[in-house]
């Protein structure tokens, strides 16, 4: 089983749809997790952090279910700026020292008129 | 400004020419890493450096080197390149405390091609 899996789609939506992304990670020990933006061929940027009790900035919802061990992202109101690919990242605690940090590939979203 | 910046952007190069891609970030992090990005992969980590003169194997560090002589510099190195290699490398740097623990900033990404 992957360390980080996510559904590469594409997820194609209309201009003002709700769209919601998963993300699985296998390891119970992770304990930061956050969503990336990446848009073609540019670098990742932070999109936000996901905390234990769901946090929202905006248009966007993120949630963490331990139990079941993935995160979401909710994307409400879609604009074709939103249109990129949305990267979960999730962070384990590493016995010496230091995290290690590993990405999902990557949920392509296009919005579209 | 805040950055990270690498150089170059774009190289096209042959097999066995060494070459070395620099990174450099102004904003005094101690974490720094090097990935690279492949359809269907994802993002995976190369090397890390925790500090100066740390520095720890990734996920896929096989033929690739990296120093971390001075905070903001962390230069990626390929000995002797090979066409597996050609991808999209991303260099990325971390504090290791404050509201930013953990975001990883990116620099802009260098298009390898090993021909």
């Amino acid at each position: 089983r992957k360390e980080v899996e996510q559904d590469p789609g594409p997820f194609n939506v209309p201009e003002g749809a709700t769209v919601a992304f998963n993300c699985t990670y296998s390891n119970s020990a992770s304990q930061s997790f956050f969503w990336y933006r990446q848009d073609c061929r540019k670098e990742p940027k932070l999109l936000m952090s996901v905390y234990s009790s769901g946090n929202e900035d905006g248009r966007f919802t993120a949630q963490l279910n331990r139990a079941s061990q993935y995160i979401s992202l909710l994307i409400r109101d879609s604009k074709l700026s939103d249109s990129a690919t949305y990267l979960c990242v999730v962070i384990l605690p590493l016995t010496g020292g230091g995290n290690k940090l590993t990405f999902g590939t990557g949920t392509q979203l296009k919005v579209e008129l | 400004e805040a950055q990270v910046t690498q150089n170059p952007r774009y190289l096209i190069t042959v097999t066995g020419k060494k070459l070395t891609v620099t990174c450099s970030q102004n904003m005094n992090h101690e974490y720094m890493s090097w990935y690279r990005q492949d359809p269907g992969l994802g993002l995976r980590q190369i090397y890390y450096s925790m500090n100066v003169e740390v520095t720890d194997k990734g996920d896929v560090p096989e033929g690739y080197k990296v120093s971390r002589k001075e905070k903001r510099n962390f230069p990626l190195i390929l000995e002797s390149p090979s066409p597996n290699q050609t991808s999209l490398y991303f260099c990325a740097s971390s504090p290791r405390q404050g509201p930013s623990y953990n975001e990883q900033f990116f620099g802009p990404g260098t298009r390898l091609t090993v021909l």
